[in-house]
């Protein structure tokens, strides 16, 4: 059964902290994201990458970072924790690779509070 | 601006009846719309997927229409079930590399 595999589910943090929220899938995916999703705002994009180092910035980056240092692993950063960062993050993959498809496999999500 | 609309945030339906929800959408020329059904604290997980050129696709008991003049896909479940109850959402693929989702749509069969 593929996966994509969100490290930590439910997270507390206090304001200023870095945070890592990482994601790995086994599917051999070109393409990996981060959305975050907030009542009534629907899944919002925040980074996204099509090959290992590369990255995008998607509609709403300011205050994130991300990594790709191998294929399957695509790590969301916070530099500094703000209140306003409290969300649920989910981490999805697709097989960008002739489909034109784009169906994302997402993760379970995690659950970010900063306090 | 760009916008995509699911026509309620809640729908409440008897078991055994047809739940049709609605995504609208303006400023976009989607190359194909996707459904996904989510459940509470879960991720999204795929459903169907219908492009520009397709009026209609079924899955089961699902079935996904697909109107570009209107800019409207319609997205039914007949002979509902109390399983069916979750969050589902609309997302639509333009010609970037990029989803845009809806904010869903709370579906509750009651027994």
């Amino acid at each position: 059964d593929v996966k994509v595999t969100q490290s930590s589910r439910y997270l507390v943090k206090r304001t200023g902290e870095k945070v890592f929220l990482e994601c790995v899938q086994d599917m051999d995916h070109e393409n990996m994201f981060w959305y975050r999703q907030d009542p009534g705002l629907g899944l919002r994009l925040i980074y996204f990458s099509y090959d290992v180092k590369m990255k995008e910035k998607g509609d709403i980056p300011e205050g994130y970072s991300v990594s790709r240092e191998k294929k399957e692993r695509f790590s969301l950063i916070l530099e500094s924790a703000s209140t306003n960062q409290t969300s649920m993050y989910l981490c999805a993959s697709t097989d960008g690779r002739g489909s034109g498809a784009n169906v994302l496999t997402f993760g379970a999500g995690s659950r970010l509070t900063v306090l | 601006s760009q916008k995509i609309e699911q026509n309620s945030e809640a729908l409440n339906i008897q078991e055994g009846k047809t739940a049709t929800l609605t995504c609208n959408y303006t400023n976009y020329s989607p190359a194909y719309l996707q459904w996904y059904r989510q459940d509470p604290g879960r991720g999204p997980v795929f459903l169907l997927l219908i492009r520009e050129n397709e009026k209609e696709k079924r899955k089961e008991r699902l079935k996904v229409t697909f109107d570009t003049t209107l800019k409207q896909s319609l997205f039914h479940i007949t002979a509902s079930q109390p399983a069916d109850s979750a969050t589902y959402l609309c997302a639509l693929k333009t010609g970037a590399n990029n989803l845009f989702f809806g904010t869903g749509t709370r579906l509750t069969v009651i027994p």
